[in-house]
This record gives structure tokens, C-alpha cells and sequence, in this order.
């Protein structure tokens, strides 16, 4: 069965600091990842990556996916607190998307 | 606003109820994706349409639940005789093909 697994699922860091947040994913006839940003609505749509070891960045958030290792990651650089919300990692099919639970991003101020 | 719409944006219900919801896909976007969201987990696949067609439905949606997507444009989603399991967030979503999905503001029901 497909799934997409997100670690770690809670992460409390200071304004400033650099998180990494992880996905691993097991998607049969993938076709690529994709990074969604949820703020108590709907996601907002991040990154798509299709290619390993390609990174795409936007600001101070990049993202890289191993697709020989079935992994992704998010870094974001310089946390602010806007950063603070659930950042979701999901695997597409064509004709679906299989969602990680998220990981839960609170920064401090 | 372009977006993907989705209407209500929050319903509250007795259960046993039936409730009805809706979902404005952008316009160019021939795919439309229904999920449901619960606390603390990501969205779950419920259904999906290319065009008028319903492609797939996933074992989650019960036969309490139907969804049309009449003229290929706008969708319903339907619940029949509400459980208060089926208390969530109902998230619509559209794309042109296997392209990116784009999210609506969702639909939060509240079965009592």
C-alpha cells in the first residue's frame, strides 16, 4: 500500500534557526513529490520535484528529493514566525495524491 | 478570485442528517479531487473526476457518500445519514491532468 511517511511530526524552534523536515515515500507508478505549506486551512502548494538531486528553492525555503533512496526534504533557512504551520510532504500518481500526517512547524519568537 | 471555491465553508449538523456540499474547480482545470482531513493527519483521498467522469473512489468512501460532477465543471459532494465519524474537513481540489493540485478553502462539517 502507498504511503508517505513525514519526521519528525512536531518541531518547536527559535526565530532564525534552520529546520530540516523529512519524507520518505513508497508511491507505486510515481510520478512526483510535492510539498504543501497548511496554515488552519486549506495547503498552499510549495514545490513540486521530479528530478533527484535537483534542488528548487523559493526564498528561504528549498527543497531536494533522493529519488533512488525515496526521500525528500524541506529546509527552510531564518525561520520566522509566519513559518509556524503544518508542512505537508505527499507522493502523486496520476491519478492521486498519497499525503504524509504533516509535520507540526512552531517558531519562537 | 480564480481559486478553487468551495461552499459551505462550515456546516454543522444533527446526525442522521444528510448534507450536501459544493466545490468550483478552476475553470481550466479538467480534474477535480475530493479529500477529507481529520485532526492531525494529512488529507485522505476520497474521489476523483476527469471531466464528468468519476475515475476512482477510494474504500474510504462509504456508500453514505456520493459525488457528482454533472457538466464537468462545478462538483457535489453528498453525505447521507451523517455518523459523527464523518466529522472533518472536506477538501476539494483541481488540476489540469496529473498536474499540481490546487486546493479550495474546504468545507468544515460538524455532525452533532
Amino acid at each position: 500500500e502507498d504511503k508517505v511517511v513525514q519526521s519528525p511530526l512536531s518541531l518547536v524552534v527559535h526565530e532564525g534557526d534552520t529546520v530540516t523536515l523529512n519524507c520518505s515515500y513508497e508511491v507505486t507508478n510515481f510520478r512526483s513529490l510535492l510539498w504543501y505549506k497548511q496554515e488552519k486551512k486549506a495547503p498552499t502548494f510549495l514545490f513540486m520535484l521530479t528530478s533527484s538531486g535537483i534542488e528548487k528553492k523559493s526564498g528561504r525555503l528549498s527543497s531536494i528529493l533522493d529519488k533512488k533512496e525515496l526521500f525528500s526534504i524541506l529546509n527552510i533557512t531564518a525561520t520566522q514566525t509566519g513559518d509556524s504551520a503544518v508542512y505537508l510532504c505527499a507522493g502523486s500518481r496520476d491519478d492521486k495524491i498519497i499525503f504524509g500526517k504533516g509535520t507540526r512547524l512552531h517558531i519562537l519568537p | 478570485d480564480t481559486g478553487v471555491s468551495q461552499d459551505p465553508r462550515h456546516k454543522i449538523t444533527k446526525r442522521g442528517q444528510n448534507v450536501t456540499f459544493r466545490c468550483d474547480p478552476i475553470s481550466e482545470h479538467n480534474r477535480l479531487y475530493w479529500y477529507r482531513q481529520t485532526l492531525g493527519q494529512g488529507p485522505e483521498f476520497l474521489t476523483y473526476f476527469q471531466n464528468e467522469a468519476q475515475l476512482e473512489k477510494s474504500r474510504l468512501l462509504s456508500d453514505r457518500f456520493s459525488a457528482e460532477r454533472p457538466k464537468g465543471s462545478f462538483s457535489t459532494l453528498e453525505i447521507q445519514r451523517t455518523e459523527q465519524g464523518d466529522s472533518a474537513m472536506y477538501l476539494c481540489a483541481s488540476s489540469w491532468l496529473a498536474d499540481t493540485q490546487y486546493f479550495g478553502p474546504g468545507t468544515r462539517l460538524t455532525v452533532l
